[in-house]
């Protein structure tokens, strides 16, 4: 079956400008989260869903970053007025149920690069 | 100091050598434990969940001692597909997963 999908693979922004990155989870998975990988270092948590709710979003950088999930299925993860600093791989993983047993599935994976 | 914690590495070792790795973890509070294997330029997939009497999957082992908070992962007669690095994952109550900073692994011919 289809396993998380992640658009665009590679964005490019100019220092200032916003950006919106997709994530579509596997069919009824009900978890959804996103991370952020710097280069050579393990994933580091932003926020996390169970279903449309948002109950986690203690790993959000700034005030800049913002995420969705309105339907309770694909997520959007918003970065307005992007520095260098925001660039990095941004994983969404999606898993069957909620609470810290279930495996999570990830995406490929979105590479942000901030100029 | 960080809530995980993983050997540096690189690990470099030639094919049919066994390696093995460790990672430690600063919260008490813990729920589950996995490994998982990430390739370069790719993204994170499960290897194994580790459990309190340690479990063994073909050529990899892995260990958990709750009392030193400490993780393990073995493999024997590595193989030059088994180079990646390894993600050691801690899960708490309630909360999401906590990442170590992951250890390479490159298997020489």
């Amino acid at each position: 079956g289809a396993g998380v999908s992640q658009s665009p693979r590679y964005k490019v922004a100019k220092r200032g400008q916003d950006v919106a990155l997709r994530c579509d989870p596997i069919s009824g998975h009900v978890s959804l989260f996103w991370y952020q990988q710097a280069l050579g270092q393990g994933p580091e948590f932003l926020t996390y869903f169970q279903n449309e709710a948002q109950l986690d979003k203690s790993g959000l950088p700034s005030d800049r970053f913002f995420a969705e999930r309105p339907e309770g299925s694909v997520s959007t993860l918003k970065i307005q007025r992007t520095q260098q600093e925001d660039s990095a791989v941004y994983l969404c993983a999606s898993s069957l149920g909620t609470g810290g047993t279930y495996e999570q599935y990830f995406g490929p994976g979105t590479r942000l690069t901030v100029t | 100091r960080k809530e995980v914690e993983q050997d540096p590495g690189p690990f470099n070792v030639p094919e049919g050598a066994t390696v093995a790795f460790n990672c430690t973890y600063s919260n008490s509070a813990s729920q589950s434990f996995f490994w998982y294997r990430q390739d370069c330029r790719k993204e994170p997939k499960l290897l194994m969940s580790v459990y309190s009497s340690g479990n063994e999957d073909g050529r990899f082992t892995a260990q958990l001692n709750r009392a030193s908070q400490y993780i393990s992962l073995l493999i024997r007669d590595s193989k030059l597909s088994d180079s990646a690095t390894y993600l050691c994952v801690v899960t708490y109550y309630g909360q999401n997963f906590v990442f170590g900073p992951g250890t390479r692994l490159s298997v020489l011919p």
